[in-house]
């Protein structure tokens, strides 16, 4: 299947600082991605949907301003998370939309493991 | 809200067929279903997805009942990497419908 990379895996930081997570499309073209969260023993949560060249489109419950989402490219997509503090530590998930072969299957990078201390 | 019910857990012995069930008795009618799988601290892993006919690929096969009401994903000889948690979506075909995932099923697979 389609191969979704994510950068960092891990990070680790402070309280008040900004993180940014890029999401990459390695082997096709993503014009749609959406970034997930999912807390321990928990189900991932869509957080928002990522189109390129427009501006995201957030779930009911997440900050905008917070997590600022860009798309700018049909391979790359990025979270920043400003501010953080440690209720935002979680597992952010980013998918992208491979619609080759009008197959229109969802592909997930391996996710990134944030701690805020 | 996630469309489908699935157990919570189940076990299954290693090399024995792996058969999890998932109701979506509200599907619509352009609806497909969709399954995942998450081994621990990783990103879904899509295995296979289908509209109403029988689907197999190289991972596993899915049935899907005549009213497509309900499904089941099998993996036909379950090894200790099979060990994860298994998602039963239904989404609407091509579009930016995004996936919503349910609790999903433990799946352990015992040696």
């Amino acid at each position: 299947g389609a191969v979704v990379s994510q950068h960092p895996s891990r990070v680790i930081c402070k309280s008040g600082t900004s993180v940014k997570i890029e999401c990459r499309s390695l082997d096709f073209q993503a014009t749609t991605m959406f970034w997930y969260r999912q807390f321990p023993k928990q189900s991932l949560m869509l957080m928002a949907t990522s189109n390129e060249g427009s501006k995201a489109t957030y779930e009911q419950g997440v900050e905008k301003d917070k997590f600022l989402i860009n798309h700018a490219s049909l391979t790359l997509s990025t979270l920043t998370v400003t501010s953080a503090h440690p209720e935002d530590s979680s597992f952010y998930i980013c998918s992208a939309r491979d619609l080759a072969a009008g197959t229109d299957t969802q592909y997930f990078g391996p996710g990134t493991r944030l701690t805020v201390l | 809200d996630a469309k489908t019910t699935q157990p919570p857990s189940m076990d299954c012995a290693e090399g024995r067929a792996a058969n999890l069930p998932c109701n979506h008795s509200t599907i619509s009618g352009n609806e497909y279903v969709y399954w995942y799988r998450q081994i621990h601290s990783q990103g879904p892993q899509y295995i296979i997805h289908g509209l109403k006919n029988n689907e197999t690929n190289e991972m596993a096969s899915l049935i899907i009942t005549e009213d497509r009401k309900s499904s089941t994903l099998i993996l036909p000889h379950a090894t200790l990497r099979d060990t994860a948690v298994y998602y039963c979506i239904v989404r609407v075909g091509p579009g930016n419908t995004p996936l919503v995932f349910g609790k999903g099923t433990r799946l352990s697979v015992i040696a």
